[in-house]
């Protein structure tokens, strides 16, 4: 089965740090994404990955940035957290699009890494 | 971007047959229509998709209308583990999958 590991189900940090969420997939996932998800606001996408260093802006990218320096591995960055950056944050994998083109197949999901900025 | 339009909210009993309807009227002839759901405090997965034919696997069935301006998600046997937000979604082939507010599914007992 493909997994996708979260290092953190549970975060809790101040105004101004700088926060590392890290996602694992052991599957060899060309395609990683990072989504946010607010009550009212759904799923929300702020950067993904089609290669190793490549990335490309989502939705809402702003505040954060991200890093793949390795197939398996896509970090999120938070360089200087907000409150409003509070939120539940969701990994995902998943291979290239189903018609063996770009875009992106099943996608699969970490369990989430629920953050909270004081 | 195809709109997708679900009902908030459904509710059924245990051990009955679910129909999770959704109507994507602006897909385009090459969208697939993907089905997600998310359990409480879980990440989505993946339910099932299909293009025009409908399709089954172990989780669900899929009904596609004739002029796929509409699916339904058939879930054969609903169980407590089944409550959960279904979401409804056309695949463009872009790296975007857009998630709107799905349906929630709420499993009497």
């Amino acid at each position: 089965d493909v997994k996708v590991t979260q290092s953190s189900r549970y975060l809790v940090k101040r105004t101004g740090e700088k926060v590392f969420l890290e996602c694992v997939q052991d599957m060899d996932h060309e395609n990683m994404f990072w989504y946010r998800q607010d009550p009212g606001l759904g799923l929300r996408l702020i950067y993904f990955s089609y290669d190793v260093k490549m990335k490309e802006k989502g939705d809402i990218p702003e505040g954060y940035s991200v890093s793949r320096e390795k197939k398996e591995r896509f970090s999120l960055i938070l360089e200087s957290a907000s409150t409003n950056q509070t939120s539940m944050y969701l990994c995902a994998s998943s291979l290239p699009g189903l018609a063996g083109g770009p875009g992106t197949g099943e996608l699969f999901f970490g369990e989430g890494s629920r953050l909270t900025v004081l | 971007d195809a709109k997708t339009t679900q009902p908030n909210s459904m509710e059924s009993n245990e051990e009955e047959p679910v129909h999770l309807p959704c109507n994507h009227s602006t897909i385009s002839g090459t969208d697939y229509i993907h089905w997600y759901r998310q359990l409480p405090s879980q990440g989505p997965e993946y339910v099932i998709h299909g293009l025009t034919s409908n399709v089954n696997n172990r989780m669900a069935s899929l009904a596609i209308a004739e002029d796929r301006k509409s699916s339904t998600l058939i879930l054969h046997r609903a169980t407590l583990r089944d409550a959960a937000v279904y979401y409804c979604i056309p695949n463009t082939g872009g790296f975007k999958t857009i998630f709107g507010a799905g349906t929630r599914l709420f499993v009497k007992a």
